[in-house]
Order: C-alpha cells, then structure tokens, then sequence
C-alpha cells in the first residue's frame, strides 16, 4: 500500500489556469505538507496543516491555497497559473512529537508544466 | 532558522565509504539533524536523524560535534543504487509548530 499518494503525477497546463493536486496520506499521521523543488532542485515548503489547521506559510503567494477536508487529505489549489509555478510539488506527511523533529513520509511528486 | 551548506556534488566509488558534511553555522537548541535521499523522480526518503554525537542505523552513521555547528553522513560500503541527491535538513519545534530548511543537496555518483 502506498503511505502517499499524490494525483496527478503529471499535469500539464496553460497560464491563467486554475488547477488542484490532490494528496492522500494512509499512515494514521497527524501534520501533511507541501514542498516545491523547482529546476535547481532547491525542496521549499509552502504550507504544513496540523490536524487540519495551518501551521505554516512561506510567503506563498495567495494564488496557492491548501485545503485539508481531513487529516488524511491535503489539497492543492493553484489559481491563475503562470510559467513560474513550473515544478515538481510534494506533499509529505508526519507526526508530531513534542520536542522532537519528525520523520516525513513524502508523496512521489506532481510536476507541473505551465506552457 | 538555521541555514546548511553541503557539498554540490562528490564522486565515489563502489565498496568505499562516503562521508558527507553539512554545516549549519546557526543552529538554534531545538534544532534536529535529519538527513534524506532522493532518486530521480522520487520524493525524499528519511535516512537518518540526531540531536548531537553519535547516531547509526542500518544504513548509515551521523557525527555530530559538541558544538552541532556541522554534521557528517557516513555511508558505508556504497554501491551503485547509492547515487543519488543527499539533503541535510535542519529544523525543530517552534510556536506554531515545527520548522525546516532543506539544503541544497549533495549530489554523490558511485562508480563501479
């Protein structure tokens, strides 16, 4: 079974259009993330939900939108696309223990196109 | 957050064992040390993680010094299915919640 998945593992879209990556996660944890790793490699993080509330927030621009229905589900939403949004998108899933930092389970990636 | 430098790239050879350093100059005392692989079109894989010393596992050791200010992956015997991009990650808890910075990646090619 698959602890993370991602969907779709490619997309491929036009500027100006809006677009959501779906992740699931099956391993019970409690915190899901999202990465961007853009060309050069560089893995950034975007967004951590904890028990379905936002943690964190990397000055993404507000075009990207995260939505977590539950704990096992976090959503990307992408709205007015441009060239630059371009990358391989990661969710990744956790959990939490005080003090402690965690081990992250990550999806296997969505690379998004924007043409 | 405490930024990490690692090596662009290194070069080996099958049986040797490869050392990879991180440093991270600034690391706060929540701050843990986790190091992850990445194959080409995978996500990150968790290898191994630790606070300060010594940490093994069954793939690999990470030396930490007194003053955390670095720390080192040690692979033993590499083999070919061993290249890969190698990420130093420095993070911890912190109000409201738990922080990361990846580093840039360490690109290590084995050889046969």
């Amino acid at each position: 079974d698959t602890a993370v998945s991602q969907t779709p593992k490619y997309l491929v879209t036009q500027m100006g259009n809006d677009k959501s990556i779906k992740c699931e996660q099956n391993l019970g944890h409690d915190t899901m993330y999202w990465y961007k790793q853009d060309s050069k490699k560089f893995l950034k993080i975007m967004f951590s939900y904890n028990n379905k509330e936002l943690i964190i927030n990397e000055t993404v621009p507000n075009r990207f939108s995260p939505k977590s229905p539950d704990k096992a589900h976090l959503n990307l939403h992408i709205n007015s696309l441009e060239l630059g949004d371009s990358a391989v998108y990661f969710c990744a899933s956790s959990q939490e223990r005080t003090q402690i930092l965690y081990e992250q389970y990550f999806g296997p990636g969505t690379r998004l196109t924007v043409t | 957050l405490a930024k990490t430098t690692q090596p662009i790239s290194m070069d080996s050879y099958e049986g040797q064992e490869v050392n990879i350093t991180c440093s991270h100059n600034n690391i706060a005392t929540n701050d843990y040390i986790t190091w992850y692989q990445q194959f080409p079109s995978q996500g990150p894989r968790f290898i191994i993680q630790g606070y300060k010393t010594k940490v093994t596992n069954e793939v690999a050791s990470l030396f930490i010094p007194a003053d955390r200010k670095s720390s080192t992956l040690s692979l033993p015997r590499v083999s070919l299915s061993d290249t890969a991009v190698y990420y130093c990650l420095v993070g911890g808890s912190y109000t409201g919640g738990f922080k990361t910075i990846f580093g840039a990646g360490t690109r290590l090619f084995v050889k046969a």
